[in-house]
C-alpha cells in the first residue's frame, strides 16, 4: 500500500517481556516520528528520526524504550521490560520535507500498534 | 504540562449544524497549527492547518480559525455530516517538519 504501515496491529505481552514494534513508512519520507497514545488521550511524542539520524529522543519515557532507522527507511521501536503503564497504542508517522512556503506540517499516521501488558 | 488543551472531551450537534471545536495552547513559539481526525481504530488522519501568519483557513466545508493574542485556535464544521463523527485532535509545532503537540481530543457525534 501507499500508506504507512505498522506491525503487528496488536499485540499482548506479559510484564517484564521485550516487544518490538516495526513501521514502515511512505517511500521516500525523509521524516519519522513516534507516538504513544493511552487510552482517552492524544498522542504524546517518543522520538524523530530525519533518515537514518534520530534527531530527538526527548519523549522516550524511560531507558526501557529504544528505537532505531539504520537504513532511513523502516524503522522499529522496542520496549525492554515491559510494565503495565506501557500499554498504549503505538504510533508511528512520517513526512517529507517541503519548502517553508507550502509546508502544512501534515504527518501521515499508520493505524498504530495496539499494545496491552498483562 | 499540557501546552494544547481541548477542554471540551465530547460535542453533539444535529445533522446539517455547525460543529464549533475549540482549542488552547500556551507556547507562544507554536507557530503550525494542525486540525486531526481520527475514527476508532485507525491512525489520525490530517483534516486543515494553519500558520501563525494567517488568522483563517478555509477549506470545503471545514474552517481553522487563529486568534494568536489569546493563543485560541477553533475549527468549524458546517454543515456537519454524520460521517463527520470521530475525534478531532488539535496539534502545533514550533517550526516546520517539527514535532506535533497533541491536544486530549474531542468526540464529536453528528446525528441525524
Amino acid at each position: 500500500g501507499a500508506g504507512v504501515s505498522q506491525s503487528p496491529r496488536y499485540k499482548v505481552a506479559k510484564r517484564g517481556q521485550d516487544v518490538a514494534l516495526r513501521c514502515d513508512p511512505i517511500s521516500g519520507h525523509v521524516s519519522l516520528f513516534w507516538y504513544q497514545q493511552a487510552l482517552g488521550q492524544g498522542p504524546e511524542f517518543l522520538t524523530y528520526f530525519q533518515n537514518e539520524a534520530q534527531l530527538d529522543k526527548s519523549g522516550l519515557p524511560s531507558d526501557r524504550f529504544f528505537a532505531e532507522r539504520p537504513e532511513g527507511s523502516v524503522s522499529t521501536l522496542k520496549i525492554q521490560r515491559t510494565q503495565q503503564e506501557d500499554s498504549a497504542v503505538y504510533l508511528c508517522a512520517s513526512s517529507s520535507l517541503k519548502g517553508l512556503a507550502d509546508y502544512t506540517g501534515e504527518l501521515f499516521f499508520g493505524e498504530g500498534s495496539r499494545l496491552t501488558v498483562l | 504540562d499540557q501546552q494544547v488543551k481541548q477542554n471540551s472531551p465530547s460535542l453533539s450537534v444535529q445533522e446539517g449544524r455547525i460543529s464549533i471545536l475549540n482549542c488552547d495552547y500556551t507556547n507562544s513559539m507554536f507557530d503550525y497549527f494542525l486540525w486531526y481526525k481520527k475514527y476508532p481504530a485507525e491512525g489520525p488522519t490530517f483534516l486543515i492547518s494553519i500558520s501563525s501568519i494567517k488568522d483563517k483557513n478555509e477549506d470545503g466545508r471545514f474552517t481553522v480559525f487563529l486568534n494568536k493574542s489569546a493563543k485560541h485556535l477553533s475549527l468549524h464544521i458546517v454543515p456537519s455530516q454524520p460521517g463527520d463523527s470521530a475525534v478531532y485532535f488539535c496539534a502545533a509545532a514550533v517550526a516546520a517538519g517539527n514535532k506535533l503537540t497533541f491536544g486530549g481530543g474531542t468526540r464529536v457525534l453528528v446525528k441525524p
